[in-house]
C-alpha cells in the first residue's frame, strides 16, 4: 500500500458526461501528478500541483482540468466525454520536489 | 519525450538475477537515474534511484557506467512477482516524472 488513495476505483459512463476522480496524497506530501494510461499504451503525464499551485502540464486535452485544495488532495476533472478517454488514471503524490513519488491504484474510466 | 532507450522485452529464469539495461546518453549533470516498475495495470512502483555512484536497497541494485550514459538495474533473485513492466527514467530531482515504453520483463518458471 503506498498510501496513495485515489476514489472511486472503477467508474462507467456515458459519452458526453463530465465525472471527477479524487485523489488523497500520502500525509505530508505537497506534491501530486496526474496520469492517463489508454489500453496497452504508456504512462502519459497531464499535470503536476506542488502546494496547491500548478507545477507542470504534460499533453492534457482542453476538456480536462486539475486543482489541488488547500488541504492537499486533487481532484482531476474529465468533460464531454468520449470513447477514448477510456482508461486507467494515476494519481501519484511525493513529500517535496526533491523526493521519490508514490502511485495510487488508479482509477479505471470507461465511456460507454 | 523520455530520454532514456530501453529493450522492449526479456526474458529471465525465475531465482537468476535479471538484469536490465538502460542507455541514457544525454544525461545531464543534476539529472538523476530513477526506475520504477508497474505490475499489470497496479499503479508504478518505485523501486530505486541514484546520480553517479551504485545503489542498492532491499528490492534491487543500481549500476550506473563511470561515464553515466548507461546504467542496470539488478534484480539479484528474480521470482514470478518481478513480471512486470520496468521503467528507467531520467530527471532532474526536482523535474517531472515523464514515462517512456520501459521494458516488459518476463520471469520464467
Amino acid at each position: 500500500d503506498s498510501g496513495v488513495t485515489q476514489t472511486p476505483k472503477h467508474l462507467i459512463t456515458a459519452t458526453g458526461q463530465r465525472v471527477t476522480l479524487r485523489c488523497s496524497p500520502r500525509s505530508g506530501d505537497l506534491s501530486v501528478y496526474w496520469y492517463q494510461q489508454s489500453l496497452d499504451q504508456g504512462l502519459q503525464f497531464l499535470i503536476q500541483y506542488y502546494n496547491g499551485e500548478e507545477r507542470a502540464k504534460g499533453n492534457i486535452l482542453e476538456r480536462f482540468s486539475a486543482q489541488q485544495f488547500p488541504d492537499l488532495h486533487s481532484e482531476l476533472n474529465l468533460s464531454s466525454l468520449e470513447l477514448g478517454d477510456s482508461a486507467l488514471y494515476f494519481c501519484a503524490s511525493q513529500r517535496g520536489l526533491n523526493t521519490e513519488a508514490f502511485f495510487g491504484q488508479g482509477t479505471r474510466l470507461t465511456v460507454v | 519525450d523520455a530520454k532514456t532507450t530501453q529493450p522492449p522485452s526479456m526474458d529471465c529464469a525465475e531465482g537468476r538475477a535479471a538484469n536490465l539495461p538502460c542507455n541514457h546518453s544525454t544525461i545531464s549533470g543534476n539529472e538523476y537515474v530513477y526506475w520504477y516498475r508497474q505490475i499489470h495495470s497496479q499503479g508504478p512502483q518505485y523501486i530505486i534511484h541514484g546520480l553517479k555512484n551504485n545503489e542498492t536497497n532491499e528490492m534491487a541494485s543500481l549500476i550506473i557506467t563511470e561515464d553515466r550514459k548507461s546504467s542496470t538495474l539488478i534484480l539479484p533473485h528474480a521470482t514470478l512477482r518481478d513480471t512486470a513492466v520496468y521503467y528507467c527514467i531520467v530527471r532532474e530531482r526536482d523535474d517531472k516524472i515523464i514515462f517512456g515504453k520501459g521494458t516488459r520483463l518476463h520471469i520464467l518458471p
